[in-house]
């Protein structure tokens, strides 16, 4: 079964500076997809970056870039030059291969971006 | 381009009350998705709907729950009757497939969500 690990409950940065927000995954599956989202407190859910384990570069979308290692079977989202507008949750999702395209969540990792 | 609608934004109901929510997808995208969020937790798939036919629904608790898109288009989700561990965030999301293969086609993009309390 697929499982996705955020051991990071809570996360500090100062403003301009970079955050790593972990994430680790479980899978027997060759092929699979890896995604982050935003949420805020407002409640909706904000892609952010998607990563696909036959992709050979890290995925990166202006700020956001993700540090994927395959071997270790994490997907790592680093986030640069953080911002105050980027304190919400986030979490690590998976794509299921098994038809559809059911995402199974991690727990989240809360991100206070401080002055 | 107009982003997934769902309403209400708020609901408050009594247990073993009824409710209904209300999702309409990005247009054009095919795949329509029901997700729980419980509080503390990340989302959770109920439903998962190709077109107006159900793609999985294997962790919908079948007894009170129910969803339908009939013209493949808006959804609905209804609780009947509603019990305390209902209370949750039930998010929509759509995405423009579901195939075999893994694109940003397959990106699921939310809704703002429906706040649940159940009393």
């Amino acid at each position: 079964a697929q499982k996705i690990t955020q051991t990071q409950p809570g996360m500090f940065v100062q403003e301009k500076e970079a955050v790593t927000l972990d994430c680790t995954y479980d899978t027997s599956d060759q092929s699979y997809g890896l995604f982050w989202y935003k949420q805020p407190s407002s409640g909706e859910m904000i892609f952010l970056i998607y990563q696909g384990s036959y992709d050979e570069q890290n995925a990166t979308e202006g700020r956001y870039s993700l540090n994927f290692q395959k071997a270790r079977k994490s997907a790592n989202l680093v986030i640069s030059a953080s911002q105050l507008g980027d304190s919400a949750m986030y979490f690590c999702a998976m794509r299921h291969t098994g038809g559809g395209n059911k995402l199974t969540f991690g727990t989240g990792t809360q991100l206070k971006v401080e002055l | 381009e107009a982003g997934v609608a769902q309403s209400p934004r708020y609901k408050i109901i009594e247990k073993r009350q009824s409710v209904a929510f209300w999702c309409n997808p990005i247009s054009g995208h095919a795949t329509l998705y029901w997700y729980q969020q419980i509080l503390g937790q990340g989302p959770k798939l109920l439903i998962q709907f190709q077109n107006n036919g159900v793609v999985d629904d294997s962790q919908l608790p079948k007894d009170r729950f129910s969803a339908e898109r009939l013209k493949g288009v808006d959804s609905t989700l209804k609780i009947q009757p509603a019990k305390l561990e209902d209370s949750a965030v039930y998010l929509c999301a759509s995405s423009l497939k579901a195939g075999g293969t893994h694109s940003e086609a397959e990106t699921q993009y939310f809704g703002p969500g429906t706040r649940l309390l159940v009393l």
